[in-house]
């Protein structure tokens, strides 16, 4: 079983649509999650991350935690062309523990 | 210059060749990484260092070798590498806090193509 798996896609969601990306891990004692985007060709750039149970939302990204499921899903509100890209989970067990990457979802949306 | 730096940012060598890598933060943070992402596989930590200190090597062979002289400057020096080695080499840096919830600022990458 992978440590963090998430669904290679691709996913296709038309513009204007919610997008919803989900991830799960394994490790039950992992304690920081986080979303990174990365565009074809360039660097992850941090989303946003969410360390206790249930929604964090920041402009039209929403994370939700659910660690009795081991669950981290990343909502897209009013996806746009822009938000085409590879989206990385990541997970940190504990304080100074590294981050573990999913493989990462594509999304693609369509105007 | 913000954020986290490296160069060069490609990077062609034959693999009897000795090249480096060099990355550099401008965020004031402790910590510094390396890592490997090669096509449809997830990143891949190669080495943490905190406070100049290396604190992590995940299994990386020996071809790979890192050098922190400051918290704000990391290197990887590469020596006879692989076809396979060819990937995007990521670094990172990060303020650990000791709460566990720091952040990793990502530079823009090598693309190393090996021949």
């Amino acid at each position: 079983q992978k440590e963090v798996e998430q669904n290679s896609g691709p996913l296709s969601v038309p513009e204007g649509a919610i997008a919803s990306l989900n991830c799960t891990y394994s490790d039950r004692g992992s304690q920081s999650f986080f979303w990174y985007r990365q565009y074809s060709g360039k660097s992850p750039e941090l989303i946003m991350f969410i360390y206790s149970n249930g929604d964090k939302e920041d402009g039209r990204f929403t994370a939700q935690l659910n660690k009795a499921s081991q669950y981290v899903s990343l909502l897209i509100r009013d996806s746009q062309p822009s938000d085409s890209a590879t989206y990385l989970c990541a997970v940190r067990r504990n304080q100074g523990g590294k981050l573990i990457f999913g493989q990462g979802t594509e999304l693609s949306v369509k105007p | 210059e913000t954020g986290v730096t490296q160069t060069p940012r490609h990077l062609v060598m034959g693999m009897t060749n000795k090249k480096s890598l060099k990355c550099e933060q401008h965020l004031g943070h402790n910590a510094m990484y390396w890592y490997k992402q090669s096509a449809k596989k997830p990143l891949e930590l190669m080495f943490v260092y905190n406070f100049k200190e290396q604190t992590e090597n995940n299994s990386v062979p020996s071809r790979f070798s890192p050098e922190c002289p400051n918290s704000s400057h990391l290197f990887l020096h590469l020596h006879t590498l692989q076809p396979e080695d060819s990937a995007l080499y990521l670094c990172a840096s990060s303020q650990v806090t000791g709460n566990g919830q720091e952040t990793q600022y990502f530079g823009p990458g090598t693309r190393l193509l090996v021949l």
